[in-house]
């Protein structure tokens, strides 16, 4: 594909309800990661996929939130029984292999009211 | 734990003087140290990275510089220009084998014309 692709752009919500954000990486890209950045604030890393490998999930802030990556490619990123909190923009990135240059998505815009 | 301190905040000058960005990192095992450029409401862009086997590295009207023994980094922006204006990012990879970058909180650069 041309570039990192995140869907939706912007997603509006109700405290408590959950909430799904896509990212569809380079294509051929084996390495996938997700960010998040508050307003103002740099980007703070969350979850890493790498091929078949365990996904390093060190920096996911609490158990609402979870990711899969299917196939080796797209990848979910759920977040449940949201928080006026989780309010960011959630940034998606990939890189042909881990320690590679990453190439990030425009991202998801996250309200929660 | 890991982290990425960078200075100063907000920066402005003058169209063609030079701007620079100082960022310090904790971890002495890392070892790649992008920079990127993200304008208003649009995806960060990777301008120039190095990595701990280079001192300096030069783009054009970009260079950035490391000094491993004491754990700093700087971006230089020659010659500036109004489309210079932006917020940069400084990061350097993280503990592991991920290659998960950790962020500076970021520079607001502003070019006055």
């Amino acid at each position: 594909g041309a570039g990192v692709s995140q869907s939706p752009s912007n997603k509006v919500t109700e405290k408590g309800k959950d909430v799904e954000l896509r990212c569809d990486p380079i294509s051929g890209h084996t390495a996938l990661y997700w960010y998040r950045q508050s307003l103002g604030q740099g980007l703070e890393f969350l979850i890493y996929f790498q091929g078949n490998s365990a996904p390093d999930k060190s920096g996911l802030p609490s158990d609402r939130f979870s990711a899969e990556r299917t196939g080796g490619s797209v990848s979910t990123l759920t977040i449940q029984r949201t928080q006026q909190e989780d309010s960011a923009v959630y940034l998606c990135a990939s890189s042909l292999r881990h320690k590679n240059i990453q190439y990030f998505g425009a991202g998801t815009r996250l309200s929660v009211l | 734990g890991e982290n990425v301190e960078q200075h100063p905040s907000t920066l402005s000058v003058q169209e063609g003087d030079s701007a620079v960005i100082k960022c310090t990192y904790s971890d002495s095992a890392s070892n790649y140290f992008p920079w990127y450029k993200q304008e208003l409401g649009k995806r960060p862009q990777l301008i120039i990275d190095i990595r701990s086997n280079v001192g300096e590295k030069k783009d054009q009207r970009i260079a950035v510089t490391l000094n491993k023994t004491a754990k700093h980094f700087s971006l230089h922006i020659t010659e500036t220009q109004p489309e210079d204006s932006a917020v940069y990012f400084c990061a350097a990879d993280g503990s592991g084998n991920t290659g998960k970058l950790i962020f500076g909180q970021g520079t607001t650069l502003q070019v006055k014309p």
